[in-house]
Order: C-alpha cells, then structure tokens, then sequence
C-alpha cells in the first residue's frame, strides 16, 4: 500500500476558472476527508465521506465547492470559478471508521489563482 | 465550537536542551494527536492519545495528555536539529464517537533547533 495519493500537486490557474483535485485514499480505509491549509496554519476541516456519503461538510465549503466519492473509493474536489483567496493547500486524509481516528495525510495538492 | 490553541507558536533553540510544547483545547474529548510537517511536505502522525494520562514516547520526544485539564504536552529531550519542524496538535471533535469525525487542529508549532 503506497499511503494517501493525490493529483495534481500543483495547480496554477486564473480567477474564474474551475479546477479539480483526486484523492484516492488507502485502500481498506472508508473514511476520507479534505482539509484546507493556508501558510502558517494548521489544516481546516472542509468535508468528509464514510463510504459514498458525505456525512458533513464545514462552513468554509462555499457552493463554489463541491466534493463526491462516487463509488466509495477515490473522491474529487471541484472548485468553480476560483478566486485568489483559494490559494491553499487541499489535504486529503483517510481513516479507518471505529479505529484510533488517526487521519493518513496525502501529500497534497498546492492550488495558485492568479 | 472546539478551539485548540497551541503555545508556543514560534520556538528557537539550541541542540543539547529541552523544552516542551502545549496544547490547550475547548471542550471534553479523549483523543487527542500529534503531528509533525516539514517545509512543503504532509503531515506525518507523531502519538495518538486515546485516554486520560495517557503517555507515549518515540526517541526524544514524548507526549501526554491530561483530559480533565483539557491540555496535552509534547516534550522534547537533548533536541537535536533534524526535530526541526511545526508541531500540529489535533482534537477529535468526538460527536458520534468511534472514532473521528475529522479533527480541529492548533496553529503548529514551529520549531527551530540550531546546532
């Protein structure tokens, strides 16, 4: 098992365009979930599935974003029509539900709107 | 709301010496998790805390947690430079219960260790 990946690692884009991450977790975890992590700050939560349902989703998660995990497995994060505060890092993570509730981090996907 | 504050937020210091890093957080939870992140990298989970006093330790690090006070430390021993990095702690928001409905993580702790 190769751990959390996640793609593209870097994104750079212009305001107004869509953009859209994948995250494919560790293969036996059926909790997944994404965070947002601005420079010197700790991640915020923004979302997460157990399975295909999406049991919750934050306040920072503005309509501009949408988040699926279609079949339970990888999940994808769109973005419409960005705006330069989403300059982030995306931080994906999975978990085993009725575990320790220790979150797998990916590596990330760095977003720049021009 | 689950607030979790860490302090100190910047720390410099010299190999050889130690000091210890606080994490403080808002209401009742019992799980309670370090995480380490190099410049540009993820986060690498530290300690997984799961109990009232619990204690776990890996090299020169260790870390506790005291539910009641609602606080937990991560200390450092005899620092040397390659523990350079930010520190995050991390509170399970604990409303269903078996396990974590995501987690509220302190601002990090950045550590510096000069030779």
């Amino acid at each position: 098992d190769t751990g959390v990946s996640q793609n593209p690692r870097h994104k750079i884009t212009k305001r107004g365009q869509n953009v859209t991450f994948r995250c494919d977790p560790i293969s036996e975890h059926n909790r997944l979930y994404w965070y947002r992590q601005t420079l010197g700050q700790g991640p915020e939560f923004l979302t997460y599935f157990q399975n295909e349902a999406q049991l919750e989703k934050s306040r920072l998660l503005s309509d501009r974003f949408s988040a699926e995990r279609p079949k339970g497995s990888f999940s994808t994060l769109e973005i419409q029509r960005t705006e330069q505060g989403d300059s982030a890092m995306y931080l994906c993570a999975s978990s085993l539900y009725r575990n320790t509730g220790e979150l797998f981090f990916g590596e990330g996907s760095r977003l720049t709107v021009l | 709301e689950l607030k979790v504050e860490q302090n100190p937020l910047f720390l410099s210091m010299q190999e050889g010496k130690n000091y210890t890093i606080y994490c403080n957080y808002s209401t009742t939870s019992d799980r309670l998790y370090w995480y380490r992140q190099d410049p540009g990298k993820s986060l690498e989970s530290l300690f997984v805390l799961l109990s009232n006093g619990a204690v776990k330790q890996e090299g020169r690090l260790m870390a506790s947690l005291d539910t009641k006070a609602r606080l937990s430390t991560l200390h450092i021993t005899a620092a040397v430079h390659d523990l350079s990095a930010t520190y995050f702690c991390a509170v399970d928001k604990g409303r269903t219960g078996g396990g974590a409905d995501g987690l509220t993580f302190g601002k990090g702790t950045h550590l510096i260790i000069q030779p």
